[in-house]
């Protein structure tokens, strides 16, 4: 199974809206609602920040927001604050019963 | 809540086994809710799913590594083990356990990780 592609690196500006992108195949991304997106800071383990494509983990702020449309996953980060400068990866369920990762896309608040 | 804490070797040698183990407090590894599950980070490249284990006993594998891959399920100590044979350097990674819900596309809990070093 290959990768989600994802852009490797986006940024934006305190207080701005940005999205990233997640790119599958009808095999994996636009064959099931189950799309999760994680943020993991350096050397911390990935936290979860939206699964099943738009649905908001408790704890974790409205300024995260998922959705879908075709074979191509979207998180969009509003607001953009500092501590939002991590790295974010989408994860899909595929059709062969396993599950795959994006390559992970570097947010850099500017 | 639950958590979960991975324990291993840091340093594996080329063509041996890497075993690592997990373990689950805050809730039993006999629950049906979760699929226990192994996820790695090798340096520099992004989040590698390798497999999960159900309470049954069922497994599901990445296709890549599944003629290299075992995970089990311990009920009597919960926990949960991973094993990954024929190591090379490219198996060098942070190694994370986590409890994935099933029905849905929740990983939810993580554990700390476990940096492994595949080296002579």
């Amino acid at each position: 199974q290959s990768a989600l592609t994802q852009p490797a690196s986006v940024s934006g500006s305190p207080g701005q809206s940005i999205t990233i992108s997640c790119t599958g195949t009808s095999s994996d991304v636009g064959a099931y609602n189950y799309v999760s997106w994680f943020q993991q800071h350096p050397g911390k383990a990935p936290k979860l920040i939206i699964y099943d494509v738009t649905d908001r983990p408790s704890g974790v702020s409205n300024r995260f927001s998922g959705s879908k449309s075709g074979n191509t996953a979207s998180l969009t980060i509003s607001g953009l604050q500092a501590e939002d400068e991590a790295d974010y990866y989408c994860c899909s369920y595929t059709t062969s019963i396993t599950w795959v990762f994006g390559g992970g896309t570097k947010l850099t608040v500017l | 809540q639950l958590q979960l804490q991975e324990s291993g070797p840091g340093l594996v040698k080329p063509s041996e086994t890497l075993s690592l183990t997990c373990v689950v407090s805050g809730g039993s590894i006999s629950s049906n809710t979760y699929y226990w599950t192994w996820i790695r980070l090798p340096p520099g490249k992004g989040l590698e799913w390798i497999g999960n284990v159900y309470y049954s006993g069922n497994t599901y594998y990445n296709p890549s590594l599944k003629s290299r891959v075992t995970i089990s399920v311990d009920t009597s100590n919960n926990q949960f083990s991973l094993k990954l044979n024929s190591v090379t350097a490219a198996d060098s990674a942070a190694y994370y356990c986590a409890s994935h819900r099933g029905g849905s596309s929740q990983i939810d809990f993580w554990g700390q990780g476990t940096l492994v070093t595949v080296s002579s």
